[in-house]
């Protein structure tokens, strides 16, 4: 079955520290792959996208994300952290079991310390 | 333009009693989709809409069913409300009906039923 798998259920990391934050995903087509991220009490926001071309992509706060088909990754990195970026972050493959759907992950919440 | 509201935000339910949660897009989205968010879970497609008039199951629908009144409105109803159904439900809608696009989330609805 298809998924995705996020191994990092809480990262810590220090304001103007560099992130990385891990997506692996099983599915046996070329998938569509996405980060959102949400803050407290809100809802999901995209903050980039994959589908097909240069598989480094940029997205908006300035966050990139590299799509890696042999490793089965999409992971998520951002050079220097700001104490805003503290929120959750859940990546999702579609193109599975239906044109529309979007798997997620189980998200990875990020604080930041001062 | 105000994207994916939902209504209402908040609700405490008693188990057996019924409700719908309303979602309207004001993008002009063909498809619709309802998730519920669980600690450590993620999202979880409860309900999709494709398109208007067509509505399908996900991945957790029992308990729930759901109304596409026109393009813009996707309600979803609990019938009998169950303590295993306190989560926050997400509204989203997406431009594309037969492939994968970007979803477009609302701020949530925080349900509890004891």
């Amino acid at each position: 079955a298809q998924s995705v798998t996020q191994p990092d259920i809480h990262i810590t990391v220090s304001e103007g520290a560099s992130l990385e934050l891990r997506c692996n995903y099983s599915y046996g087509a070329t998938p569509y792959l996405f980060w959102y991220v949400q803050s407290p009490g809100q809802g999901l926001q995209l903050l980039l996208k994959y589908f097909s071309g240069d598989t480094l992509v940029q997205g908006i706060k300035g966050f990139e994300a590299e799509f890696k088909r042999s490793q089965s990754s999409f992971n998520l990195r951002k050079p220097s952290v700001h104490w805003s970026d503290a929120a959750e972050y859940f990546c999702a493959v579609g193109g599975v079991q239906g044109a529309q759907k979007l798997v997620f992950g189980q998200g990875t919440r990020l604080t930041i310390n001062p | 333009n105000a994207g994916v509201t939902q209504t209402p935000k908040f609700q405490v339910l008693k188990t057996g009693q019924s409700m719908t949660l309303q979602c309207a897009q004001d993008m002009n989205h063909n498809s619709m989709y309802w998730y519920r968010q669980d600690p450590g879970m993620g999202l979880r497609l409860i309900y999709y809409s494709a398109s208007e008039g067509t509505t399908d199951k996900g991945e957790v629908p029992n308990g729930y069913n759901v109304s596409r009144l026109n393009k813009r409105e996707f309600s979803l109803r609990l019938e009998s409300a169950a303590p295993s159904q306190t989560s926050v439900y997400f509204c989203a809608s997406s431009s594309r009906r037969d492939r994968v696009s970007e979803q477009y989330f609302g701020p949530g609805t925080r349900l509890t039923v004891t």
